[in-house]
């Protein structure tokens, strides 16, 4: 039982460039969210999803994209990096009335 | 809006040295409110969830409650191993189930 599984763990990517950081679970969960964590700022609602087909912004949702084709991953997209981009992402998922499983985080650096 | 603040933002303690973290909160209809460690370069680790006013939850030298507009994460006696950042978050009971986190407080337990 992997639990959450980000990649990749580490990034830098160039100003306007764009990639796709990957999610997956395999606990079967209906939620997952997307978090960015920045120093001094806490972990801020990038997007979420409550099932398969369906997602829906957080707090902080420019510059990203996300789809969920399936119960098991849940994809971030950068659209065009910015270095206001630059932080550490993490995903997360929960079955409904229970605590998230984080995942390890992916540490985005755009240069 | 929901909203979470913990404080204070960073805690330093004597080992055997007990204390309490804040954590108070806003939310349209509280669904739950989370308690997670984070280690650094980790992914936040579940402690614990309380559901209502009155609740009491422990963990071996942690010991969480919750009222109406506040919890407190209370540590008896800490050891140098519960150095971490301390992060609370609340669940709505409308809307959507993500997750909203306060800043954490940085706890180190000094020998």
């Amino acid at each position: 039982n992997a639990g959450v599984t980000q990649t990749p763990k580490f990034q830098v990517l160039k100003t306007g460039q764009s990639m796709t950081l990957q999610c997956a679970q395999d606990m079967n969960h209906e939620y997952m969210s997307w978090y960015r964590q920045d120093p001094g700022m806490g972990l801020r609602l990038i997007h979420y999803s409550v099932g398969a087909g369906i997602t829906d912004q957080g707090e902080v949702p420019n510059g990203y994209n996300v789809s969920r084709s399936t119960t098991e991953d849940f994809p971030l997209r950068l659209l065009s990096a910015a270095p206001s981009q630059t932080s550490v992402y993490f995903c997360a998922s929960s079955r409904a009335d229970y605590g998230y499983t984080f995942g390890s985080g992916t540490r985005l650096t755009v240069v | 809006e929901d909203q979470v603040t913990q404080s204070p933002e960073a805690l330093r303690l004597q080992e055997g040295e007990s204390s309490s973290l804040n954590c108070s909160y806003t939310v349209s209809g509280l669904r739950g409110l989370f308690w997670y460690r984070q280690d650094p370069g980790k992914g936040p680790e579940f402690l614990f969830t309380l559901y209502s006013a009155g609740e009491e939850k422990e963990k071996e030298r942690l010991k969480a409650t919750l009222t109406k507009k506040e919890s407190f994460l209370h540590i008896t006696a800490p050891k140098p191993e519960d150095s971490a950042t301390y992060l609370c978050a609340v669940q709505a009971g409308t809307g959507r189930r993500a997750l909203t986190f306060g800043s954490g407080t940085r706890l180190q337990v000094q020998p």
